[in-house]
């Protein structure tokens, strides 16, 4: 089974609706992170966690929102979803310097 | 502006032949690292330097990182199909949270 785990893999939606992509992880990691991946523009840190009680935003974090349920999930919500945030998502947790990714989520808004 | 720059971005080239791809900055990292990414999945960690001058050797992979760890690169030798994917170089700032993510080099090695 894999470590970190996203769903849903791909979602279509339209501008304006609520989205919330989910995070699971079973590596027992604190840190959780949500990146965006454009084409040309590599991953931007959208936000950060450190444990359950550290949220912190990163580069990018306008229009959206996260939440850390427990250790093991963390969610990314999107209030009202926008043409340019169509993009691929991951998950990631980190240890040791290294980072390890979920399989991503692949959101288009239309 | 992205403070890694990757190049080149795209690389198409027949199995058997030797290639490099590089992850240039001006600004100093204390570590480099390499990912791979393969398509519908996330990116995996090659290697990892941190040494100025260091190099590591992965199988046929072969990472280098500059002397004023400002650069790097990721030499592959007789590349093979199973090689195709997106490289990404991702530099440490000592920022205690965030790597500093190059755009990649997607690379196709035909049969």
């Amino acid at each position: 089974d894999a470590d970190v785990t996203q769903t849903p893999r791909n979602r279509i939606t339209k501008t304006g609706k609520r989205i919330m992509l989910e995070c699971s992880q079973t590596k027992g990691h604190d840190r959780m992170y949500w990146y965006r991946q454009d084409p040309g523009l590599g991953l931007r840190l959208i936000y950060y966690s450190f444990d359950v009680k550290d949220i912190n935003k990163g580069e990018i974090s306008d229009g959206y929102s996260v939440s850390r349920q427990a250790q093991a999930k963390f969610s990314l919500s999107l209030e009202s979803a926008i043409p340019n945030q169509t993009a691929l998502y991951f998950c990631a947790t980190i240890e040791g310097g290294t980072q390890y990714f979920g399989p991503g989520t692949r959101l288009t808004v239309l | 502006t992205q403070l890694l720059e990757q190049s080149p971005q795209f690389l198409s080239i027949q199995e058997g032949e030797n290639l490099t791809v590089y992850c240039n900055s001006s600004s100093v990292f204390s570590s480099l690292q390499w990912y791979r990414q393969e398509p519908g999945e996330g990116p995996v960690l090659l290697v990892t330097v941190v040494t100025g001058g260091e190099v590591k050797k992965l199988k046929r992979l072969t990472f280098q990182f500059g002397d004023a760890r400002k650069d790097s690169s990721l030499h592959i030798t007789a590349a093979q199909p199973g090689d195709t994917g997106l490289y990404l170089c991702a530099g440490d700032m000592d920022s205690n949270y965030q790597l500093i993510w190059g755009a990649g080099t997607k690379l196709i090695i035909k049969p």
